[in-house]
């Protein structure tokens, strides 16, 4: 059972342009949903995160929107460069007695071009 | 500075081998994890530890086992190695404090293939 759904599977994107992934959830007791990037050989590192206490949050060119009611949330990245170029993870956890793992997405490879 | 570091990056071996790969964290974090990667790139989580106890096991066979001789390291062995278990095996630490979600952060990964 994938409790997150992540799409699309792969993306190109112009430079300059808006890069965005969705993803959707069915475990409404998740309550933390991060994004993870990942480079080739590399291992993921956190890009942002929300809590659903909140619609949206924005660091720098990224920003999460967050749905609540439909169950789902999104990555924008405005002005996507090629060094955006990457593998994304959509994530989400719930606490369990002060204990969290992460679901991840399947992932969506963005691939900038110059 | 190393956060999250893994030995070996790479380890090719043949199915029916037992072999290990260990993993240390300088952050102070008292909670680590390993994750497996497929080929498709899928993440899931295998095993966590805080405190150097067990407290997630997923559904993964027995003949995987995690070690944590302290609070910094986090080792996995595996017996009898199959060609289903080549993949990418990342280790991940963090901080959990009260309930709240902190941040897992990275090793650079282990390419397991197994021939």
């Amino acid at each position: 059972q994938q409790q997150v759904k992540q799409s699309p599977q792969s993306l190109i994107v112009q430079k300059g342009g808006i890069s965005i992934i969705n993803c959707a959830y069915e475990n409404t007791a998740f309550d933390y949903f991060p994004w993870y990037q990942q480079f080739p050989g590399k291992g993921p590192a956190l890009l942002i995160a929300i809590r659903p206490d909140v619609s949206e949050k924005k660091e720098g060119r990224f920003t999460i929107s967050f749905n609540k009611s439909a169950k789902q949330f999104s990555l924008h990245i405005m002005d996507s460069q090629p060094g955006d170029s990457a593998t994304y993870f959509c994530a989400a956890s719930v606490a369990l007695s002060g204990y969290s793992t992460l679901t991840f997405g399947k992932g969506t490879m963005l691939l900038v071009s110059p | 500075d190393t956060a999250v570091s893994q030995t070996p990056k790479y380890l090719v071996t043949q199915m029916g081998n037992d072999k290990s790969i260990k993993c240390e964290q300088n952050l102070g974090h008292d909670t680590m994890y390993w994750y497996k990667q497929d080929s498709k790139k899928f993440l899931k989580i295998m095993f966590s530890y805080n405190n150097k106890e067990l407290i997630i096991n997923e559904t993964v066979p027995n003949r995987f086992s995690p070690k944590s001789p302290d609070k910094a390291h986090l080792n996995l062995h595996i017996n009898s190695l199959e060609l289903g278990d080549s993949a990418v095996y990342f280790c991940a630490s963090s901080q959990v404090s009260g309930g709240a979600h902190n941040e897992q952060f990275f090793g650079p990964g282990t390419r397991l293939t197994v021939l």
